[in-house]
């Protein structure tokens, strides 16, 4: 079946630093991928849609100055923390549609989890 | 899209037994609909999906049911595992083809040996 990694799974940082989130498609070619972030006992929210080739898409209230998106290939997306703080802390989720299936199929990650000290 | 909870609803369950778990979505527009399973610490896996032509289907051990009158899914598992412990959230999908599913508020089953 289709994988989707992250990498990290879990980072820890200083406030104030960046961090940065790598998320893979394994075996297939993900033109849109998409980030979400999960805070305890939420749900998953929609950050953006990270679109290969092209600027992501924000969802209203995701500054996109601060969370910075690169779809530079078609198996890698990656979500950039600028300047973190501890209300970023978070569990942040990607899912990637495969280009070969229907529109409505996306494989999810497994997850990063961010601590922000 | 529903709104988020500060805790999540729990269902608790003897082992064997069946677990129905519901959700209410928001968008008479949507058409489509899936329902996920995410374990601790994990992304969410798909379990079963339904389009809004069918009321009901069935997969292994789980069916999904779809009332569109009063905007309700629910999901069904039958003979419960230990291993089904997980948040159980539904997914909506509105129509018109974009297939970013919004995800409802989620409800934590526990099954119990």
């Amino acid at each position: 079946g289709a994988v989707v990694s992250q990498h990290p799974s879990r980072v820890i940082c200083k406030s104030g630093t960046s961090v940065k989130i790598e998320c893979r498609s394994l075996d297939f070619q993900a033109t849109t991928m998409f980030w979400y972030r999960q805070f305890p006992k939420q749900s998953l929210m929609l950050m953006a849609t990270s679109n290969e080739g092209s600027k992501a898409t924000y969802e209203q209230g995701v500054e996109k100055d601060k969370f910075l998106i690169n779809h530079a290939s078609l198996t890698l997306s990656t979500l950039t923390v600028t300047s973190a703080h501890p209300e970023d802390s978070s569990f942040y989720i990607c899912s990637a549609r495969d280009v070969g299936m229907p529109k409505e199929t996306q494989y999810f990650g497994p997850g990063t989890r961010l601590l922000v000290l | 899209g529903e709104s988020v909870g500060l805790h999540l609803p729990t269902l608790s369950v003897q082992e064997g037994d069946n677990s129905i778990i519901n959700c209410a979505y928001s968008n008479s527009a949507s058409d489509y609909f899936i329902w996920y399973k995410q374990e601790s610490g994990k992304g969410p896996q798909f379990i079963i999906d339904i389009r809004s032509n069918m009321d009901k289907r069935q997969g292994q051990r789980v069916t999904v049911l779809l009332n569109k009158t009063v905007k309700h899914l629910s999901l069904q598992i039958a003979a419960t595992q230990p291993g089904d412990s997980a948040v159980y959230f539904c997914a909506e999908n509105l129509s018109g083809g974009s297939y970013i599913p919004t995800f409802g508020r989620g409800t934590s089953l526990i099954v119990h040996p």
